[in-house]
């Protein structure tokens, strides 16, 4: 079945420092969502790709979808303590009912 | 709005009893979902009911069972619980009746089977 891989596993930036994690899959995709869980918390969604190439900012953060849709990558820009917690990548195979979910990306800041 | 509600928010077991989770949504989504989510792990999927009325197996069924009881409430029931079911769960909801849709989770079950 559809496989779901993320690196890196942990992180540990300075404040000010960018961080960048990267979601493989072994199929192509139909689409990627990326979510955010802060520790103790849920994951909650922050963007869908859909498109071939595609890129999407918000704010600090810029999302990435592979031109073969089978990579993502999430790249934020001078981390802030509150960018702090698990990044996940989400994977929706063409088959519309196999949407995997990476291991996540921990991110911790230092002040 | 609540968004999506679970309950209990946490749990002990020994192993062989039963129990069952509870989610309700208010957002009037159609599509319903349990996942796990275990250290290095991620979130794997156990059941979906992409609409009232249906149920579909996820990637770890076994071991579940679910009750979609109307639009509002997707239930996640232990039959005979085992420590490999110690773990956090997550109830989520999303709009549109397809995997891929953007997904609205609750806070959470932590369930620990001893």
């Amino acid at each position: 079945g559809q496989q779901v891989m993320q690196i890196p596993q942990y992180q540990h930036v300075q404040e000010g420092e960018d961080f960048t994690t990267y979601c493989n899959s072994s199929t192509t995709l139909s689409n990627i969502q990326w979510y955010k869980q802060r520790p103790g918390g849920h994951p909650v969604f922050l963007i869908q790709l859909v498109k071939s190439g595609e890129v999407k900012k918000q704010k600090r953060l810029t999302f990435q979808f592979g031109e073969a849709k089978k990579n993502s990558s999430l790249h934020i820009t001078a981390t802030q303590t509150t960018d702090v917690g698990t990044y996940f990548c989400a994977g929706l195979g063409y088959n519309n009912n196999d949407m995997r979910f990476g291991a996540g990306t921990r991110l911790t800041v230092k002040p | 709005n609540a968004g999506v509600t679970q309950t209990p928010k946490f749990q002990v077991l020994k192993t062989g009893q039963s129990m069952t989770l509870q989610c309700a949504q208010d957002m009037n989504h159609n599509s319903m979902y349990w996942y796990r989510q275990d250290p290095g792990m991620g979130l794997r999927l156990i059941y979906y009911s992409a609409s009232e009325g249906t149920t579909d197996k996820g990637e770890v069924p076994n071991g579940y069972n679910v009750s979609r009881l109307n639009k509002r409430e997707f239930s996640l029931r232990l039959e005979s619980a085992a420590p490999s079911q110690t773990s956090v769960y997550f109830c989520a909801s999303s709009e549109m009746s397809l995997l891929g849709s953007p997904l609205h989770f609750g806070n959470g079950t932590r369930l620990t089977v001893t």
